[in-house]
């Protein structure tokens, strides 16, 4: 099974529905992630959370929503889904008190908004 | 927080050794260089990070400056696989708060 794991893989929904994308991971990490990569460009980073209780906006944050269930488990909402809100997505995780490896990414959602 | 800048596109000859540049002149003294690959739409993989000195491992090598101004990122004999993006990231080794920024990377094509 992969360290961090992303569901669903691809998802295509209508404007104005909601919809969550959903996280997980297996590596015991405190800090999730959630970054967005429009084509061309770099990734963007949406939400993160350094523990249970402890939720930042990124950079780009209006729109979306995040829920920290559990160490293991963060959530990301689009309340009212836009077509601009169309682009892949991916979740990460980090360990700060680790050794140095940086972050672990998870393979991405696809989501298209029509 | 320190900044970095790569070029926008690279290519390079299947066995061939790839070199990747990386701006980093603002860099401190207690922030590591990371690099990062991207192959078409997964999600960033961790290749190698260093302080000071260069490092080595089973995917890569990393050369550092000795002021630490600039890095470079060497895949020693690339192979069609090794096309991706390439980020080049700076950050604090542990700790603290600071969320590195991954800007458009470096596109590395590898060709025949």
């Amino acid at each position: 099974d992969a360290d961090v794991t992303q569901t669903p893989r691809n998802r295509i929904t209508k404007t104005g529905k909601r919809i969550m994308l959903e996280c997980s991971q297996t590596k015991g990490h405190d800090r999730m992630y959630w970054y967005r990569q429009d084509p061309g460009l770099g990734l963007r980073l949406i939400y993160y959370s350094f523990d249970v209780k402890d939720i930042n906006k990124g950079e780009i944050s209006d729109g979306y929503s995040v829920s920290r269930q559990a160490q293991a488990k963060f959530s990301l909402s689009l309340e009212s889904a836009i077509p601009n809100q169309t682009a892949l997505y991916f979740c990460a995780t980090s360990d700060p008190t680790g050794t140095n490896y940086g972050y672990t990414f998870g393979s991405g959602t696809r989501l298209t908004v029509v | 927080d320190a900044k970095t800048t790569q070029p926008t596109s690279m290519d390079c000859a299947e066995g061939r050794a790839a070199n990747l540049p990386c701006n980093h002149s603002t860099i401190s003294g207690n922030e590591y260089v990371y690099w990062y690959r991207q192959i078409h739409s997964q999600g960033p993989q961790y290749i190698i990070h260093g302080l000071k000195n260069n490092e080595t491992n089973e995917m890569a090598s990393l050369i550092i400056t000795e002021d630490r101004k600039s890095s470079t990122l060497i895949l020693p004999h690339a192979t069609l696989r090794d096309t991706a993006v390439y980020y080049c990231i700076v950050r604090v080794a542990s700790g603290g708060s600071y969320i590195p920024t991954f800007g458009r990377g470096t596109s590395l094509i590898v060709h025949p």
